[in-house]
């Protein structure tokens, strides 16, 4: 079956624009993550949603970034007013339910943003 | 709180010798192990993980794991490398918590580099 995708693949934008990336979960998962991947570190969780609902909120970088998950499905993440330290691999995942991170994780191919 | 330390960020190894990648975990209650890997310009995919079965976990392309926990460790291994191993390795932890959940913490990655 499908696998989790992202999009876009690639983004450039310049400093001071807004930018929306998107994540389609596999279908019926029900717990959803977003990871920003910077050169040479390792995977920092930003927010985890399950169902629509995000418990924790806590790894958003600063009040810049938002996520919203609408009808247990796609999920957005939104950067305003980027920065060029926002440039990073923004990876997603989706696991079937939340079970005290037991769930193996499905992870898209990531979108790349560029802030120049 | 829980952490992983990945000893080594770059690992070389001659095509057909052992693969030895390394993890230290800290966790203040039953963990759960994962390893994760990354090939180029793709997302995270699951290779093992251990949640508190048997303490060696075998897992996809011949690797392998074993749960010490007088040594707090996980690491991967892999008899013969192949070619097709090159990629970023990542070890990951996360665990149960009463009345709520533990988000999964990744290592900073461990890149295998094949030289035929």
């Amino acid at each position: 079956g499908a696998g989790v995708s992202q999009s876009p693949s690639n983004k450039v934008t310049e400093k001071g624009k807004d930018v929306e990336l998107r994540c389609d979960p596999i279908s019926g998962h029900t717990a959803l993550y977003w990871y920003r991947q910077s050169l040479g570190q390792g995977l920092e969780f930003l927010i985890y949603f399950q169902g629509n609902s995000a418990p924790d909120k806590s790894g958003l970088p600063s009040d810049r970034f938002s996520a919203e998950r609408t009808g247990g499905s796609v999920s957005t993440l939104t950067i305003q007013r980027t920065q060029q330290e926002d440039s990073a691999v923004y990876l997603c995942a989706s696991s079937l339910e939340w079970r005290g991170g037991r769930e193996t994780q499905y992870f898209g191919p990531g979108t790349r943003l560029l802030v120049l | 709180a829980q952490s992983v330390t990945q000893l080594g960020s770059h690992v070389s190894v001659s095509e057909g010798a052992l693969v030895l990648l390394r993890c230290n975990y800290s966790s203040s209650v039953p963990p759960y192990l994962f390893w994760y890997v990354q090939y180029p310009n793709q997302g995270l995919q699951l290779l093992l993980k251990y949640t508190s079965a048997a303490t060696l976990v075998k897992g996809i392309n011949g690797f392998e794991a074993e749960f010490k926990k007088s040594e707090t460790s996980f690491h991967l291994t892999k008899p013969s490398a192949h070619m097709s191993d090159a990629a970023e390795y990542f070890c990951a932890v996360s665990a149960d918590l009463s009345g709520g959940y533990q988000k999964v913490t990744f290592g900073t990655g461990t890149k295998l580099q094949v030289i035929p």
